[in-house]
Order: C-alpha cells, then sequence, then structure tokens
C-alpha cells in the first residue's frame, strides 16, 4: 500500500543533543513537507521541498534543518538550536500540481527530557 | 491577524445533529480550500477538497466555499461518535497550505 512512514512514533531527547526524524513516502510524490503541531497553535509549517535537492523555509524554520537527497525521503533534523522542540511533528507529501491536497505521514511525539 | 481563523471549540453535540464548523481567511488569493480529520494522536486525513466558491457533497459532509466573505463552512448530517474529532481547513494560492487551529468536536450518543 502506498502511504508515508513517520518514525520512531515517540523520540526522545536530552537537551543540547540533535535528532533526526524520518520521513519516507512511496506516493511518487514530488512535494514534500514538515509541519510542527502543537496544542492551541494548529500545523506550522517548517520546510517544504517541491523537487529533489531544493528545499525552502517555512515560518518557523529557526533551530530545523532538513534534506532531499531523494525523491522518497525527507528526513527533518531538530537542532540544539531549537529552544522549545516538545511537539508533535507531522511529515506530508503531495503531487506538484497546484491546490494538491496533502497526504499525511502519522507523526512523531518528540520530548526533551 | 492570523491568514486563517478557526474556532478551537470544543463543540459538544448530541448523536445524529447537524454540525457547522466555520473557518475565515484573509488572503483573496486563496482559491484551493480542504478539510481535514484528525484523530487524537494521528495525522490528519483529507475529507473535503474544493476549488474556488460552492458546494461539494460526499455523504454525509458538504463543504461549502464564499469567496466573497472569505468563508468555509463543513456541515456533518447524522453526526456519529465515530465523527468525534478534530477538524482542520486548510486553504492555499497554489502550494504549501495554511492551517486553521482545528475545531474539535464531541458527538455524544
Amino acid at each position: 500500500d502506498g502511504g508515508i512512514t513517520q518514525s520512531p512514533k515517540y523520540l526522545f531527547r536530552k537537551e543540547g543533543q540533535n535528532v533526526t526524524l524520518s520521513c519516507e513516502q512511496n506516493l511518487n510524490h514530488d512535494a514534500m513537507y514538515w509541519y510542527r503541531q502543537d496544542p492551541g497553535q494548529g500545523l506550522r509549517l517548517i520546510y517544504y521541498s517541491q523537487i529533489v535537492n531544493d528545499f525552502q523555509k517555512g515560518d518557523i524554520a529557526e533551530g530545523y534543518s532538513v534534506s532531499r537527497e531523494k525523491k522518497e525521503s525527507f528526513p527533518l533534523t531538530v537542532t540544539s538550536a531549537q529552544k522549545n522542540p516538545t511537539a508533535f511533528y507531522l511529515c506530508a507529501s503531495s503531487t506538484s500540481g497546484q491546490g494538491s491536497g496533502y497526504t499525511f505521514g502519522s507523526g512523531t511525539r518528540l520530548t526533551v527530557v | 491577524q492570523k491568514e486563517v481563523e478557526q474556532d478551537p471549540g470544543p463543540l459538544s453535540v448530541p448523536e445524529g445533529a447537524i454540525v457547522s464548523l466555520n473557518c475565515t481567511y484573509s488572503n483573496s488569493a486563496f482559491q484551493y480550500f480542504m478539510w481535514y480529520r484528525q484523530y487524537s494522536r494521528k495525522g490528519p486525513e483529507l475529507l473535503m477538497y474544493t476549488y474556488s466558491s460552492g458546494n461539494k457533497e460526499d455523504g454525509r459532509f458538504t463543504a461549502q466555499v464564499d469567496k466573497s466573505s472569505k468563508y468555509i463552512s463543513l456541515f456533518i448530517r447524522d453526526s456519529q461518535p465515530s465523527d468525534s474529532a478534530t477538524y482542520l481547513c486548510a486553504m492555499t494560492p497554489g502550494y504549501a497550505l495554511n492551517f486553521g487551529k482545528g475545531t474539535s468536536l464531541l458527538v455524544t450518543p
């Protein structure tokens, strides 16, 4: 079955450590996105990529980094520069056409301990 | 002012009621409008998709877009306890989606 796989489902990080969240899709979608979801804040865009080897900052990119070396993969690194990283992280993908709906992964819940 | 405004609720209704969920927006460039349903600790799933103004119906769900008022709605008929979830509106002029904060809905038996 086609879909988006995010791993791990739960992740614990010590303060000062970098951590990488995995996102893989087999939908042959060109575009991929990372959102952060906090209670009362809705979904906020971190980074997005419309093609391989190219990506753009979203509204809250500070303290995060991404890479897009393969069409299927769009990993997100939460760096120690991110001051409040505890959140629910959602990866999504879509076709390259305008207005395409997203397919979301099941999310990774990151907790800083 | 946020580009997309959505009342977070919570909204509680009895089973069988008609539910009305709404969003307003400020960016007149938005022309693609969607509704997503999100169950607790899960990723959102696309429920309804509408391009420009008008109505769209799918089973118990009806989506309405009024671009002149910058207002979109989702109606759920004959609501069921399984409809209890958070409903997110989303819209875009082209690519990256702008989401509302989501409305939490509880349908009680």
